[in-house]
């Protein structure tokens, strides 16, 4: 079935430091989002991307989508401590039952 | 608008229990799904629910099962639980116009002892 691996698992960084995490599909997606979870909170939508080759930018966070469809990627440039939690990617396939698949998730934690 | 509500947020319950988790969607939302999240298997979809009719399901069990109402609530069900059940359920719902975008609740943290 359809598989959504992202790395890395773990981030640690300086504050200040740019992040990046990289979500990788074993199928062609649909679209793919992006969810921020904070620590002891819930998945919370950021953004949507649909079309291939596309870049979102909301302030510090870009993201991407990859030509073929099947990758993508977030970099926070300049981290702050408000940015700490884990951020997941999630994709439908464009086969088969389309649920929405998640990633494992990047945990980010910052050192002020 | 108000978000999404779940009830209970937390639950403690002994094997072979069962259990009813409830969970209503923002005012206009049709589509509820539901997500496992466990520390080591991450957010694993359960299933999605449109117009009371299930459109999704993953890969789990027969003891897991649910259902949704008119009004789009849904509820669902994990008969003869297990210690591997003890997780964060949590429901998320989405807009016929937005489908893409889903808006989480709070979550059941369930304990199975």
């Amino acid at each position: 079935g359809q598989q959504v691996m992202q790395i890395p698992q773990y981030q640690h960084v300086q504050e200040g430091e740019d992040f990046t995490t990289y979500c990788n599909s074993s199928t062609t997606l649909s679209n793919i989002q992006w969810y921020k979870q904070r620590p002891g909170g819930h998945p919370v939508f950021l953004i949507q991307l649909v079309k291939s080759g596309e870049v979102k930018k909301q302030k510090r966070l870009t993201f991407q989508f990859g030509e073929a469809k099947k990758n993508s990627s977030l970099h926070i440039t300049a981290t702050q401590t408000t940015d700490v939690g884990t951020y997941f990617c999630a994709g439908r396939s464009i086969r088969g039952a389309q649920k929405l698949v998640f990633g494992q998730g990047t945990r980010l934690t910052i050192n002020p | 608008k108000a978000g999404v509500t779940q009830t209970p947020r937390y639950l403690i319950k002994t094997r072979g229990q069962q259990v009813t988790l409830s969970c209503s969607p923002i005012s206009g939302h049709r589509s509820v799904s539901w997500y496992q999240q466990t520390p080591g298997q991450g957010l694993q979809f359960l299933f999605e629910y449109f117009s009371e009719t299930q459109r999704n399901k993953g890969n789990f069990p027969g003891r897991f099962s649910g259902r949704q109402f008119s009004n789009s609530r849904s509820e669902m069900n994990v008969s003869t639980l297990e210690l591997g059940d003890s997780a964060l359920y949590l429901c998320a719902s989405s807009s016929p116009n937005k489908a893409g975008e889903q808006y989480f609740g709070p979550g059941t943290r369930l304990t199975v002892t």
